[in-house]
């Protein structure tokens, strides 16, 4: 019930294409949905969220579409550049303090 | 703004040992977490504390104990290290609780135990 499931693992794409990151959650009460980008050596940092009031959160490139009926969510990255080359997690909360995180996909831009 | 600063950045330790990790904030934010992440893994929540003083166990607090003396400072000690064990512990801070807003993150303090 507390799982969340990104896909792929792993994700090449070209420069320039749009990158689409697949997250599915189990639990109905998950209302806040935030992706974190990683770097090698870094922490986790804030991306872009979205609450399931709403169906679609743009801000420049990165957008995410949020189906609640289906339970899914994705991240599409577009026009992709090689620094956007990292690690991102979809994250579920709800009304508590926690965050359940999925297991990440790990993203490589190819100039 | 601000920062997460995590001490020590890299922590080798003997099986059965106790060791210690901080981390400082200066956000002057509420609430503190420590996460672990192991390769391939999404964060899972060890403790987090709302207030200074205040201590809550996530699903991954057993073998380990907190410590949030004040506002700004968080520490994780792992109580008996485990043979093998490899991990990086993430410290994280937000204004309320991180289904409300941001996360932000120390760059991490990896263990590892020979």
């Amino acid at each position: 019930q507390q799982q969340v499931r990104q896909s792929p693992q792993s994700l090449t794409v070209w420069e320039g294409e749009t990158a689409i990151l697949n997250c599915s959650y189990e639990n109905s009460a998950f209302d806040y949905f935030p992706w974190y980008q990683q770097f090698p050596g870094e922490g986790p940092a804030l991306l872009i969220a979205i609450r399931s009031v709403s169906d679609k959160k743009e801000d420049g490139g990165f957008t995410i579409f949020f189906n609640k009926r289906e339970k899914n969510l994705s991240l599409h990255i577009k026009d992709s550049q090689p620094g956007d080359s990292a690690t991102y997690f979809c994250a579920a909360g709800d009304s508590n303090y926690q965050l359940i995180w999925g297991s990440g996909t790990k993203l490589i831009i190819k100039p | 703004g601000g920062i997460i600063t995590q001490t020590p950045k890299f922590l080798i330790g003997q099986e059965g040992q106790k060791l210690t990790l901080k981390c400082q904030q200066n956000f002057n934010h509420d609430t503190m977490y420590w996460y672990r992440q192991d390769s391939g893994k999404g964060l899972r929540l060890i403790y987090y504390s709302i207030t200074e003083n205040d201590l809550q166990k996530g699903d991954l607090s057993e073998g380990y104990d907190a410590s949030r003396e004040k506002k700004s400072s968080f520490s994780l000690t792992v109580t008996s290290a485990q043979k093998n064990e490899m991990a990086v512990f993430l410290c994280a801070s937000s204004v309320g609780g991180a289904d409300t807003g941001q996360l932000y993150f120390g760059e991490g303090s990896k263990l590892t135990v020979l």
